[in-house]
């Protein structure tokens, strides 16, 4: 079992629609969580992190749920400029043992 | 401003003939990492360094060789490359807390790696 997970998609969802999507992963110590972006054949950049008391930036929204050992990235009012991959980061461990660990990522394209 | 920086961009060679990737990063940061992207596959972590001397492996470390003799820079050596390796190499770097990653990363622009 991969130690992050996430469903690749893609997810083709109509412009203005909401759309969510999860990721799980398998270490309970995890402590840090993240939503990454990634642009087809550019670099990954940090959308935002996730906190156990949920945290929203404008249309997107993370939450992260410990019990079920998954973190989740909500896109309201989506744009076509949302088209893109999600990546979920996840960190376990601490300073010389610590891991940060990606999922692959889950693809989404916004449709007019 | 802020920024990790790769070079080459695009490299096409010929198996078997050494290489090297630079990556250098101006934030002071501890931590940096080299990952390899391909299709399907996610990006798999190749080495990473926790800061000056200290280089670690990753997942996929075979056939890869780090250094890290000054904070800012964190090379990434194709001693013998092969096809296989053919791939979208990223460099990054974090800063650390208390020796830990803090988990936001800045990567470089990635750098496309061709081997005939």
């Amino acid at each position: 079992r991969k130690e992050v997970e996430q469903d690749p998609g893609p997810f083709n969802v109509p412009e203005g629609a909401t759309v969510a999507f999860n990721c799980t992963y398998s270490n309970s110590a995890s402590q840090s969580f993240f939503w990454y972006r990634q642009d087809c054949r550019k670099e990954p950049k940090l959308l935002m992190s996730v906190y156990s008391s949920g945290n929203e930036d404008g249309r997107f929204t993370a939450q992260l749920n410990r019990a079920s050992q998954y973190i989740s990235l909500l896109i309201r009012d989506s744009k076509l400029s949302d088209s893109a991959t999600y990546l979920c980061v996840v960190i376990t461990g601490y300073s010389s043992a610590s891991k940060i660990i990606f999922g692959s990522g889950t693809r989404l394209s916004i449709r007019p | 401003e802020a920024q990790v920086t790769q070079n080459p961009r695009y490299l096409i060679t010929v198996t078997g003939k050494k290489l090297t990737v630079t990556c250098s990063q101006n934030m002071n940061h501890e931590y940096m990492s080299w990952y390899r992207q391909d299709p399907g596959l996610g990006l798999r972590q190749i080495y990473y360094s926790m800061n000056v001397e200290v280089t670690d492996k990753g997942d996929v470390p075979e056939g890869y060789k780090v250094s890290r003799k000054e904070k800012r820079n964190f090379p990434l050596i194709l001693e013998s490359p092969s096809p296989n390796q053919t791939s979208l190499y990223f460099c990054a770097s974090s800063l650390s807390k208390g020796g830990t990653p803090t988990g936001e990363l800045f990567f470089g622009e990635g750098s496309r790696l061709t081997v005939l």
